[in-house]
């Protein structure tokens, strides 16, 4: 197992352009965690997974973001109609669940809209 | 909700010597306290972790405090190397809810 596995690491797309990214944490990792980082700010929550239920979201997390989690493995983020301010580094974490045990991180996907 | 507050966002040191970054929460229902580092272009890395029903917590030069009563905890790095210069993050996580809330960040230089 190589660890937290996000695709792809980077995207450039236009305004408007729908994008989805893809995450495949580590395996028997029943936590999955979406998060957003911007230049200078630490990581902000967006949305968690308990295997496949989408237990919280994020009020960052507006209408034009959707994610899932199919058969409670990997994990897929979409934002629809991409604004300039959707520009970030999109990080994805997965942990065992177990009370108290850590969140490993993956490389992240950086989106730059233009 | 939680918020993470974190201090200094930059400190610059030469090597050798110790570094300190601290951070408060405000949910005192938070429970568990990570300590990422994030170099360029790179995911966090866990580097020490702390539970809330621990004071300190000691990995060879890297050690966490945690203060529930004042709810903050601090990040003490000893015998610096150029290798620790990196972003570091303190985060406070209520464990049942799951996410963590982060603070901003503190960049390390470590000069040689």
């Amino acid at each position: 197992d190589t660890g937290v596995s996000q695709n792809p690491r980077h995207k450039i797309t236009k305004r408007g352009q729908n994008v989805t990214f893809r995450c495949d944490p580590i395996s028997e990792h029943n936590r999955l965690y979406w998060y957003r980082q911007t230049l200078g700010q630490g990581p902000e929550f967006l949305t968690y997974f308990q295997n496949e239920a989408q237990l919280e979201k994020s009020r960052l997390l507006s209408d034009r973001f959707s994610a899932e989690r199919p058969k409670g493995s990997f994990s897929t983020l979409e934002i629809q109609r991409t604004e300039q301010g959707d520009s970030a580094m999109y990080l994805c974490a997965s942990s065992s669940g177990q009370p108290g045990t850590e969140a490993f991180f993956g490389q992240g996907t950086r989106l730059t809209v233009v | 909700g939680e918020n993470v507050e974190q201090h200094p966002s930059t400190l610059s040191v030469q090597e050798g010597d110790s570094a300190v970054i601290k951070c408060t929460y405000s949910d005192s229902a938070s429970n568990y306290f990570p300590w990422y580092k994030q170099e360029l272009g790179k995911g966090p890395q866990l580097i020490i972790d702390i539970r809330s029903n621990v004071g300190e917590k000691k990995d060879q030069r890297i050690a966490v405090t945690l203060n529930k009563t004042a709810k903050h905890f601090s990040l003490h790095i000893t015998e610096t190397q150029p290798e620790d210069s990196a972003v570091y993050f303190c985060a406070a996580t209520y464990t049942n809810a799951g996410k963590s809330t982060f603070g901003d960040g503190t960049t390390l230089t470590v000069k040689p």
